[in-house]
């Protein structure tokens, strides 16, 4: 099955922009959602399709795809930003599974 | 306002079942696949099962496959897990999360439940 790699760990200082990486071999084929997931919570859904947000998530983020790569972005990061951040994607085996990366803890300084 | 509302969680021996519940309301939840998904603490996200609309197609994650049964109620608005022959390794949150298909096209799960933690101990 296909695997989605993202750093663990990054950090910004407050106002400043992030980018968040997810790299697969899916991704040449499907698009990756990201999720921000805040301690204590479920995931909420910030990004998804070739860089669309849904309502309610501020236009700071945004989302960028290039070959095996999505970022998600975060453009004048505040500190309500600071969570973990998923990125999934169908699985391109052929299975219809999906998968999640690993998760990436943003810190803002 | 769409709600997913997980029970059924708690503290079960290794080798035992459990059966999760989640409970639909504010869509029309007959129109939408779902799905469950994990996450152990301290850890990731981990996709488990997914369920179409109508029951017909039904996928499982290789880790729970033959162990884990996903079900549906319609008229109920409500989908289930039944989880038999439970593992340590599948003390989780578990949530179930609403396929966002715009356009027929997957695009991940536009709403979560707040999840119900499964703990698998002796």
């Amino acid at each position: 099955s296909s695997e989605l790699t993202q750093d663990p760990a990054v950090s910004v200082a407050l106002g400043q922009t992030v980018r968040i990486t997810c790299q697969g071999d899916s991704l040449r084929s499907y698009y990756a959602s990201w999720y921000q997931q805040k301690p204590g919570q479920a995931p909420v859904l910030v990004i998804y399709g070739k860089n669309n947000r849904p309502s309610g998530i501020p236009d700071r983020f945004s989302g960028s795809s290039s070959g095996n790569t999505a970022s998600l972005t975060i453009t004048g990061a505040q500190a309500e930003d600071e969570a973990d951040y998923y990125c999934n994607s169908r699985d391109s085996s052929g299975n219809h599974h999906v998968v999640f990366g690993g998760g990436t803890k943003l810190t803002v300084l | 306002e769409v709600q997913l509302v997980e029970s059924g969680g708690g503290l079960v021996q290794p080798g035992g079942s459990l059966r999760l519940s989640c409970a639909a309301s504010g869509f029309t939840f007959s129109s939408y696949s779902m799905n469950w998904v994990r996450q152990a603490p301290g850890k990731g996200l981990e996709w488990v099962s997914y369920i179409s609309s109508s029951s017909s197609t039904i996928y499982y994650a290789d880790s729970v496959k033959g162990r884990f049964t996903i079900s549906r109620d319609n008229a109920k608005n409500s989908l289930y897990l039944q989880m038999n022959s439970l593992r340590a390794e599948d003390t989780a949150v578990y949530y179930c999360a609403r396929d966002f298909v715009p356009a027929s096209e997957w695009l991940g799960y536009d709403y979560w439940g707040q999840g119900t933690l499964v703990t698998v101990s002796s």
